[in-house]
């Protein structure tokens, strides 16, 4: 079975500059993750896709950052325009429904962002 | 949300049994507890879930107390290749709920 499939891998862009960061989740899971991982800290929830309804984004700062999930399947989180400490980790998670208590979810490689 | 706290960092040898213990006081009734393991350059991977009393898997064992305010992580003979950091998460595991993950527990493994 197919992971989850993030890209870029790695991205460098000056501040101010705008960055999208691509996410493939497994195949058949409804609910769709977007982390945010700063260097020597755990993964922080900045949106939480059920199918291609939102069900929080109380995390995202809206002001710069967006994410979509046309279709209920790949999902795209953008940042416009990008600060200094928006470096960190992108972190793309899937989970089958997010309902029941084996609900496990599923994280990407994710997308190391380094803003200068 | 409840609240988890989990040392910082440990330390073990190859062979060894570790114990992670992880403190959420506040923990609801419809609450799980979820243990993620995480890779230097990865993203983190589940380990286990519990609810009540011991679970136990091929990965680890899980024990929670009756009051539920703590749980520990018990990885047997530890290897090199456990050195990781380990997240505690505590939540109802159902749609429409968040987990948060704390700061996590690295431990280090050394031969």
């Amino acid at each position: 079975e197919a992971g989850v499939a993030q890209s870029p891998r790695y991205k460098i862009i000056e501040k101010r500059q705008s960055v999208a960061f691509w996410c493939n989740p497994i195949s058949g899971h409804a609910t769709l993750y977007w982390y945010q991982q700063i260097l020597g800290q755990g993964p922080k929830l900045l949106i939480q896709f059920q199918n291609n309804g939102v069900v929080d984004d109380s995390q995202l700062p809206k002001d710069r950052f967006s994410a979509e999930r046309l279709k209920g399947v790949d999902s795209t989180l953008k940042i416009q325009p990008a600060k200094l400490e928006d470096s960190a980790v992108y972190l793309c998670a899937s989970s089958i429904t997010g309902t029941g208590r084996t609900d496990t979810q599923y994280f990407g490689p994710g997308t190391r962002l380094t803003v200068l | 949300l409840a609240k988890t706290t989990q040392p910082i960092s440990m330390d073990s040898y190859e062979g060894q049994e570790v114990n992670i213990t992880c403190s959420h006081n506040n923990i609801a009734t419809n609450d799980y507890i979820t243990w993620y393991q995480q890779f230097p350059s990865q993203g983190p991977r589940f380990i286990i879930q519990g609810y009540k009393t011991k679970v136990t898997n091929e990965v680890a064992s899980l024990f929670i107390p009756a009051d539920r305010k703590s749980s520990t992580l018990s990885l047997p003979r530890v290897s090199l290749s456990d050195t990781a950091v380990y997240y505690c998460l505590v939540g109802p595991n159902n749609a429409g709920n968040m987990l948060t993950f704390g700061g996590g527990t690295r431990l280090m493994v050394k031969p």
